[in-house]
């Protein structure tokens, strides 16, 4: 199984700036199928992002994915004080599929 | 929709972990519906679907010791892991799952199973 490694494991930002968080995978992820979540303590997780670059429904335009291959990433163009959470990306191009170990975005 | 997990929080080793879940505001019977799980300090895990006609696949690792089942008329599936040890304790997840072992884009807010005796 494809096993994807995030990075880093925190980081600490203030509101308003830039976040990027990288996902890499054990192997090429196929046809780009990589979903990112958002996840609060104690909520449900939410889908920001699928498809690598797709946005769900209803996630604001300063979130945004790319990649392609074996390397992903995440970036909040301006972050939010509801953007501090965890974040998790997600394979679904081979079976089974499977998730990353998890980045905390924590306040600075 | 909206999906809420339900079921004991405590299991003794050996024995069997059974969760439900409950969904409103759409159908079970389209889609795909999954249950997730994280152990502490671990990363999320797939542990299978049940498609909307019946069908079932199963994470190989959790494969022999999982059924997963669904009551359309109460807008249910459950979950059922047998022989459990410590290392099925883990906060439970139900997801909507768009194709099967894909992505999902509606989860339950998780239900903590603990194994001890």
């Amino acid at each position: 199984e494809i096993v994807l490694t995030q990075s880093p494991g925190t980081l600490s930002l203030s509101p308003g700036e830039r976040a990027t968080l990288s996902c890499r995978a054990s192997q090429s992820v196929s046809t780009n199928y990589l979903a990112w979540y958002q996840h609060k303590r104690g909520q449900a997780p939410r889908l920001l992002i699928y498809g690598a670059s797709t946005r769900a429904t209803g996630i604001p335009d300063r979130f945004s994915g790319s990649g392609t291959g074996t390397d992903f990433t995440l970036t909040i163009s301006r972050v939010e004080p509801e953007d501090f959470a965890v974040y998790y990306c997600q394979q679904y191009g081979n079976s089974p599929n499977t998730f990353g170990q998890g980045t905390k975005l924590d306040i600075k | 929709v909206r999906l809420q997990e339900s079921g004991p929080g405590l299991v003794k080793p050996s024995e069997t972990l059974s969760l439900t879940c409950t969904v409103s505001g759409g159908s079970i019977d389209s889609y795909y519906w999954s249950w997730v799980r994280q152990p502490p300090g671990k990363r999320l895990e797939w542990i299978g679907f049940l498609s909307y006609n019946g069908n079932t696949r199963y994470n190989p690792s959790l494969k022999s010791r999982v059924t997963i089942s669904g009551d359309t008329s109460k807008k249910q599936f459950s979950l059922k892991l047998r022989s459990v040890s410590g290392a099925d304790t883990a906060v439970y997840y139900c997801a909507r799952d768009l194709l099967g072992d894909y992505y999902f884009d509606s989860w339950g807010q998780g239900t903590l199973v603990t194994v001890s005796s």
